[in-house]
């Protein structure tokens, strides 16, 4: 069965600063791997997904991740972040059905 | 994408009864999922739902608890069954987009905010 690990529950950073969140999956099968970010009392919105080709993953505002099998990382980066971005962020894997990480907290401070 | 109409929204429910979230799509599916997240956690995938069959329950989840329907291509209900504060959560129904490859792209319903009092 496919799972994601997310290394971090809180990753603290000042605005305009750059950050990382990790996720490592697990999988015997390939599968897609997919990074959702939920705002305050809000739904769940799709950020970027791995799906296959090129392992840099460009999504919406400004967010990337890189696909690594050998590592089975697909980390979430953001060279300058903003207020705004201040959320919970989930990782999750597809295959017959999606399964999400614990998610990681990311708090942007002035 | 589908788009998915789930409802209540929310609602607030004495300990005891129990509550049916619908889920409708806009277009025929063959996959549906119903997931929980409750306060501060992540989502955890209840049970995946064909149409034809019965659903099929993750470790942890029970059909006496979580009674599910799914009479045709475009709709579910999950019923939350003798409720306690513990299941004071959110319910979201998530589809798999059936222009998709298989497993690569999901559609989620904005969720049902659950308050077991």
């Amino acid at each position: 069965a496919q799972s994601v690990t997310q290394l971090d529950s809180q990753v603290p950073v000042f605005e305009e600063a750059p950050v990382e969140l990790r996720c490592n999956y697990s999988s015997s099968v390939s599968v897609y791997l997919f990074w959702y970010v939920q705002y305050p009392n809000q739904g769940l919105q799709l950020l970027l997904k791995y799906l296959s080709g090129s392992t840099l993953v460009k999504g919406i505002n400004g967010f990337e991740a890189e696909f690594n099998k050998s590592q089975t990382s697909f980390h979430l980066r953001k060279p300058s972040v903003h207020i705004s971005d201040t959320a919970e962020y989930f990782c999750a894997v597809g295959h017959n059905d999606m399964r999400f990480g614990a998610g990681t907290r990311l708090t942007v401070k002035p | 994408s589908a788009v998915i109409s789930q409802k209540p929204s929310r609602d607030i429910c004495q300990r005891g009864t129990s509550l049916t979230i619908q889920c409708q799509v806009d277009s025929q599916v063959t996959m549906m999922f119903w997931y929980r997240q409750q306060p501060g956690q992540s989502l955890t995938l209840i049970a995946t739902a064909n149409q034809g069959s019965e659903a099929t329950y993750e470790s942890g989840f029970v059909i006496d608890k979580f009674p599910i329907s799914r009479p045709n291509l475009t709709f579910s209900t999950l019923t939350v069954s003798n409720m306690s504060p513990e299941d004071s959560s959110i319910y979201l129904c998530s589809v798999e987009d059936p222009r998709s490859d298989r497993g690569s792209g999901y559609t989620f319903g904005s969720g049902t905010r659950l308050t077991v009092v």
